[in-house]
């Protein structure tokens, strides 16, 4: 079975100020991870993705993510947080070459930008 | 290229009323999900279609009928509405091989009282 857990429900942090959000994960076979950015009143859109290639993976909008086996996390960072950033962010999992029924979404962190 | 629409965006219903949300897309993807998204939950499954003419339960299925009408067209019926079902609902199709990637429509909030 598969799980993930996102770390924080709120994250606020200042304008220019790195971004830090933590997902950790548990799967009995080596993961696909995602996370999508969900801006009010609109639908979930994909920021990046792990595929079993580079375990540094870049994103839309400066955002990256670093799969770490040993520590079983695919943390969301961005150097310096622009107030378009405000959002609230997945993290998801499935099996690898697998179904979208397979994937599981974090419950979510809502990131707020102070000016 | 409109991607994922859904119809509507906005619904009150009272208990045990019935409705149909409407879902299209237009990328030519086989597979088609509907999910519920609740404060603090995240996004739950609720059925999917792998392509036209097949569907599956997915997570939380119960209260829910769902019809792939056709390729495009991936419709949730709600038969008696209850208000356990207010909920922010989306609806998304898929790239099963290659890029994996999923596509979200603009959600559909409905009130049930």
């Amino acid at each position: 079975a598969q799980s993930v857990t996102q770390l924080g429900s709120h994250v606020s942090v200042s304008e220019g100020a790195l971004v830090l959000l933590r997902c950790n994960y548990s799967s009995s076979v080596p993961p696909y991870l995602f996370w999508y950015v969900q801006y009010p009143n609109q639908g979930l859109q994909l920021l990046l993705k792990y595929t079993s290639a580079a375990t540094l993976v870049k994103g839309i909008n400066g955002f990256e993510a670093e799969f770490k086996k040993s520590e079983t996390s695919f943390h969301l960072t961005k150097p310096s947080a622009h107030m378009s950033d405000a959002a609230e962010y997945f993290c998801a999992v499935s099996p690898p070459y697998s179904s979208a029924s397979k994937i599981i979404f974090g419950s979510g962190t809502r990131l707020s930008i102070r000016p | 290229n409109a991607g994922v629409t859904q119809t509507p965006k906005f619904q009150v219903l009272k208990t045990g009323q019935s409705m149909t949300l409407q879902c299209a897309q237009d990328m030519n993807h086989n597979s088609m999900y509907w999910y519920r998204q609740d404060p603090g939950m995240g996004l739950r499954l609720i059925y999917y279609s792998a392509s036209e003419g097949t569907t599956d339960k997915g997570e939380v299925p119960n209260g829910y009928n769902v019809s792939r009408l056709n390729k495009r067209e991936f419709s949730l019926r709600l038969e008696s509405a209850a208000p356990s079902q207010t909920s922010v609902y989306f609806c998304a199709s898929y790239i099963e091989r290659g890029t994996y990637e999923q596509y979200f429509g603009p959600g559909t909030r409905l009130t049930v009282t």
